[in-house]
C-alpha cells in the first residue's frame, strides 16, 4: 500500500524554528518532495531527497531517513509570509507518479 | 516568466454542463499532469501525458477526459460535472515523466458546480 502522514496543523512563533515531520509507507521510493501551497494558490517546490541526510536551502533544511521511512522540513526564522501548507510527496517508482500527503497547515503568528 | 499557465483561474458551470479547464506552458516540457485537489486534501492524481501518451488513474472517473494537441497545451473536459466535482484542478509539468524530477505546478482553476 502507500501512505504518507503529516499532522493536519501547526502553529509557531515568528522568529521561530519549526520542524515538520512526514513518515511514508510507498512503493519502490524514489525520493521525496516538499512543497509549499499558500491558501488557493499552487505548491510551489521547496526540496527533493533522494539519500539519507540533511539537506539545507537558506532558512529552509529537509531531512530523509529512507530506513524509517521518515522526512522532516525545518523552518528557521519564522516569517509570517511562512504561512501555508506545507505537502510532503513521495515519488512511487511502483506506481511510477508522486504521491501526496494532505499536508501540515502552519500558522506563523506575531 | 509565467511558466504554467492555467484558465480560467475561477469557473463556475451547473450541474450535467460540460466544462473545459485549460493549461499551457512555456518550459517545453514532455510530461504533463493533472491533478483534483479538495479542500485540505492532497492532490489526487487524475491523468498525465508523456509526450502524446496518455495515462489515465485507475480510479478517475469516465467523466474526466483529456487532450493533448501539441507539447505546450493540455486540456481537461469534465463531460457531466456533478457536486462532488467542485475542487481545484491543478496542472503540472515535468521534463522526465519516468524520473522522480521536479514538478511545476500552474496556478489552478478552482472549478464551482451549481
Amino acid at each position: 500500500g502507500q501512505n504518507i502522514d503529516q499532522p493536519t496543523e501547526m502553529t509557531a512563533t515568528e522568529g521561530a524554528i519549526v520542524q515538520i515531520n512526514c513518515t511514508y509507507q510507498t512503493s519502490g521510493f524514489n525520493g521525496l518532495f516538499w512543497y509549499q501551497q499558500h491558501a488557493g494558490e499552487a505548491p510551489t517546490f521547496l526540496s527533493y531527497n533522494v539519500l539519507d541526510g540533511l539537506e539545507e536551502k537558506g532558512r529552509f533544511s529537509s531531512f530523509l531517513s529512507r530506513s524509517k521511512g521518515y522526512s522532516y522540513l525545518l523552518l528557521k526564522e519564522l516569517q509570517m509570509k511562512d504561512s501555508a501548507s506545507y505537502l510532503c510527496a513521495v515519488w512511487s517508482g511502483g506506481y511510477n507518479k508522486l504521491i501526496f500527503g494532505a499536508g501540515t497547515r502552519l500558522a506563523v503568528h506575531p | 516568466d509565467a511558466m504554467v499557465i492555467q484558465n480560467p483561474r475561477y469557473q463556475v458551470t451547473q450541474f450535467g454542463k460540460p466544462v473545459t479547464l485549460s493549461c499551457s506552458q512555456t518550459l517545453n516540457h514532455n510530461v504533463m499532469y493533472w491533478y483534483q485537489q479538495k479542500s485540505s486534501q492532497a492532490p489526487k492524481l487524475l491523468f498525465h501525458y508523456y509526450d502524446k501518451d496518455f495515462n489515465n488513474e485507475a480510479d478517475t472517473p469516465d467523466n474526466f477526459q483529456s487532450r493533448r494537441p501539441n507539447t505546450s497545451f493540455c486540456f481537461l473536459d469534465i463531460r457531466s460535472p456533478g457536486l462532488g466535482d467542485a475542487a481545484m484542478y491543478l496542472c503540472a509539468t515535468s521534463s522526465r515523466g519516468l524520473s522522480p524530477y521536479e514538478q511545476y505546478f500552474g496556478p489552478g482553476t478552482r472549478l464551482t458546480v451549481t
